[in-house]
């Protein structure tokens, strides 16, 4: 079945380290989507990426960085620069056929930093 | 970036009660997306709108997009236990740059009480 998986689910890692968050679909979106959620902050946009090879910074893209390789992938590293980076993170695709018809979201990555 | 007002922030209600809830913006959106959130899962869209007055329903829920354009609201009949969850407004600026960019209300908790 096509759809994006995030892993993992749960993610621990002590302050000052890198973190790498794993975002990947076989729906042959060409959009992809970083959103980090907050309690009472709705989502919002870190990175998104329209096509391989290209970027661009969403609303919140400091501390993070990402890469676009593939069509398939669009990894979050969480950087030591964040000041918060306690929160449930989300990977989202749309078809660039399909814009219209709104993002897709994988399960979420929950990333805990002590 | 750009910013949705969402209404209410949280509900609690009855089983068999009807719902409503509102988004407003400040700018005018070419589209409007209505997600639900189940606790610790990615959003998944339940209704998505295109035209200035339009009118949609998806079983009991029913979606309007606002004749200003700025606005959308949805509304949830006869709810059941399992309506329980986050619900986002999420729309698609009609101004230039980015046509993948898409802006989120903060959500409205609902809690159904059986």
């Amino acid at each position: 079945d096509g759809g994006i998986t995030q892993s993992p689910k749960y993610l621990f890692r002590k302050e000052g380290q890198n973190v790498t968050l794993s975002c990947e679909q076989n729906l042959n979106h060409d959009a992809m989507y970083w959103y980090r959620q907050d309690p009472g902050q709705g989502l919002r946009l870190i990175y998104y990426s329209q096509i391989v090879n290209d970027f661009q910074k969403g609303d919140i893209a400091e501390g993070y960085s990402v890469s676009r390789e593939k069509k398939e992938s669009f990894p979050l590293t969480v950087t030591s620069a964040q000041k918060n980076p306690t929160a449930f993170y989300l990977c989202a695709s749309s078809s660039d056929r399909a814009v219209r018809r709104g993002a897709f979201f994988g399960q979420g990555t929950r990333l805990t930093v002590v | 970036g750009q910013q949705l007002n969402q209404s209410p922030q949280s509900m609690f209600i009855q089983e068999g009660e009807d719902v409503s809830m509102n988004c407003t913006s400040s700018s005018i959106f070419n589209t409007w997306l209505w997600y639900k959130q189940d606790p610790g899962e990615g959003p998944v869209l339940l209704i998505a709108l295109y035209k200035a007055g339009e009118l949609t329903s998806n079983g009991r829920l029913t979606a309007q997009f606002g004749i200003t354009r700025k606005d959308s609201f949805l509304n949830i009949s006869a709810s059941i236990p399992s309506d329980v969850g986050i619900y986002f407004c999420a729309g698609r600026p009609n101004s230039g740059g980015s046509n993948y960019k898409l802006t989120f209300g903060k959500g409205t908790l609902l809690t159904v009480n059986p």
